[in-house]
């Protein structure tokens, strides 16, 4: 199974504040690379898909990029909804794996 | 709109069998592949199980964690994709939520998402 690990597992920052989080495929995976956001109490939503397109919906602030196996989520300035935890999950083979999380807490 | 409702969580002993399903609605059903993700208390998510579609004879594909145990199906005729848990264990408590394979070429991933349902196998 290709492993997915994320980073950092937790984060605390400010309203305003540019985040980066992390994740890195055990193998190469092209990019069949998605991001999800998840809300307490809440189901996941889908933000990115290819690794770097947007889902319809999701706010500009959002970006997604890849080098190699190493992918990146950013937010430019963090807003108030986007406190939550964030998942990605690589779709090139079977079993779809998802990292184990990154919590994002406001400072 | 695009909706995934499930329902059929709850209280289960173990070694016991329950059959959650998911509703869809607002597109065409019949022509996406419908997974099933958990999540234990806490925890991040884990694929669970995939159905195809027709044209892939509706093909299954389990974790290694379930399989064996666990059977995903599905009636296009009630837009409605089920999973069959038995022989369930203390490890198997978790919100089970439905979504759909989106695709484009050999691109894929989930959206939407169902709300959950919970699982809780306990004594």
């Amino acid at each position: 199974d290709i492993q997915m690990t994320q980073s950092p597992s937790s984060l605390s920052a400010s309203v305003g504040d540019r985040v980066t989080i992390t994740c890195r495929a055990s193998q190469s995976i092209s990019t069949h690379l998605n991001w999800y956001q998840q809300k307490p109490g809440q189901a996941p939503k889908l933000l990115i898909y290819y690794a770097s397109s947007l889902q319809s919906g999701v706010p500009s602030r959002f970006s997604g990029s890849r080098s190699g196996t190493d992918f990146t989520l950013t937010i430019s300035s963090l807003q108030p909804e986007d406190f939550a935890t964030y998942y990605c999950q690589q779709s090139y083979s079977t079993p779809d794996t998802f990292g184990q999380g990154t919590r994002l807490e406001i400072k | 709109e695009v909706q995934l409702v499930e329902s059929g969580g709850g209280l289960v002993q173990p070694g016991g069998s329950l059959k959650l399903s998911c509703a869809a609605s607002g597109f065409s059903f019949s022509g996406f592949a419908m997974d099933w993700v958990r999540q234990a208390p806490g925890k991040g998510l884990e694929w669970v199980g995939r159905i195809r579609i027709k044209a892939y004879n509706y093909a299954t594909l389990y974790a290694a964690s379930v399989k064996g145990r666990f059977t995903v199906s599905r009636d296009d005729s009630k837009n409605t994709t089920y999973l069959q848990m038995n022989s369930l264990e203390l490890e198997d408590t978790a919100v089970y939520y439905c979504t759909r394979q989106v695709s484009s070429g050999w691109y894929v991933w989930f959206d939407p998402w169902g709300q959950g349902t919970l699982v809780t196998v306990s004594s």
